[in-house]
């Protein structure tokens, strides 16, 4: 079955130091998404990417934050210059766009384990 | 406002016994609800979505019933297992929020051996 894979599992990094999270989606999957999950917490939205364009963002997704699909395989979460509060687990998710169903799942990755120092 | 909400952090059950795990949702124009399990370590894992226009859908094991009456969804897990233990999210989608799904707080089921 095929599935989203997030690299680096763990990233530990320097507050103030710029993070690339990376992701594969799943390779016919036209809407991307990123998530994150402070420990503990439920799962937040934090953007969506659709037609080379991000097409919603939260109120975490400040101006630290970019996504970007580099090729046609990838898709990235950067944070500029991270902050201590931005320790937690970011999920990458993928879905189909809707067919004749209207609505279709998400799939997660495992996620990365981000640590700011 | 967004908000999805789970009345019980956390379950503990007999293996063998039926689980149900209960979600209230606020938004009554959500038409669209997914079921994910989170084990420890890993991504939240699709089980079981339902539309609006549904009221109950059965996969394995597993059942979502659906009361937009009083917006409440719940599932139910038939003869749980040790590997059911995990953190279970119910998420609400609408096109009110856009482009995403908008998850709740999550309840921990614990099966005991």
């Amino acid at each position: 079955e095929p599935e989203v894979t997030q690299t680096p599992s763990h990233q530990v990094t320097q507050m103030g130091q710029e993070v690339i999270l990376r992701c594969v989606p799943i390779s016919n999957h036209l809407y991307f998404y990123w998530y994150r999950q402070i420990l503990g917490q439920k799962v937040e939205f934090l953007v969506s990417f659709y037609n080379n364009e991000i097409s919603e963002k939260s109120e975490i997704f400040d101006d630290q934050f970019s996504v970007e699909r580099p090729d046609g395989s990838n898709f990235t979460l950067k944070i500029r210059s991270t902050k201590l509060e931005d320790s937690a687990m970011y999920f990458c998710a993928s879905r189909l766009p809707p067919g004749q169903s209207l609505y279709s799942p998400l799939h997660f990755g495992n996620g990365t384990r981000l640590t700011v120092t | 406002g967004e908000s999805v909400g789970l009345h019980l952090p956390t379950l503990s059950v007999q293996e063998g016994d039926n689980s149900i795990i209960n979600c209230a949702y606020s938004n009554s124009a959500s038409d669209y609800f997914i079921w994910y399990k989170q084990e420890s370590g890993k991504g939240p894992q699709f089980i079981i979505d339902i539309r609006s226009n549904m009221d109950k859908r059965q996969g394995q094991r597993v059942t979502v019933l659906l009361n937009k009456t009083v917006k409440h969804l719940s599932l139910q897990i038939a003869a749980t297992q040790p590997g059911d233990s995990a953190v279970y999210f119910c998420a609400e989608y609408s096109m009110e929020y856009g482009n995403k799904l908008v998850f709740g707080a999550g309840t921990i089921l614990r099966v005991k051996s």
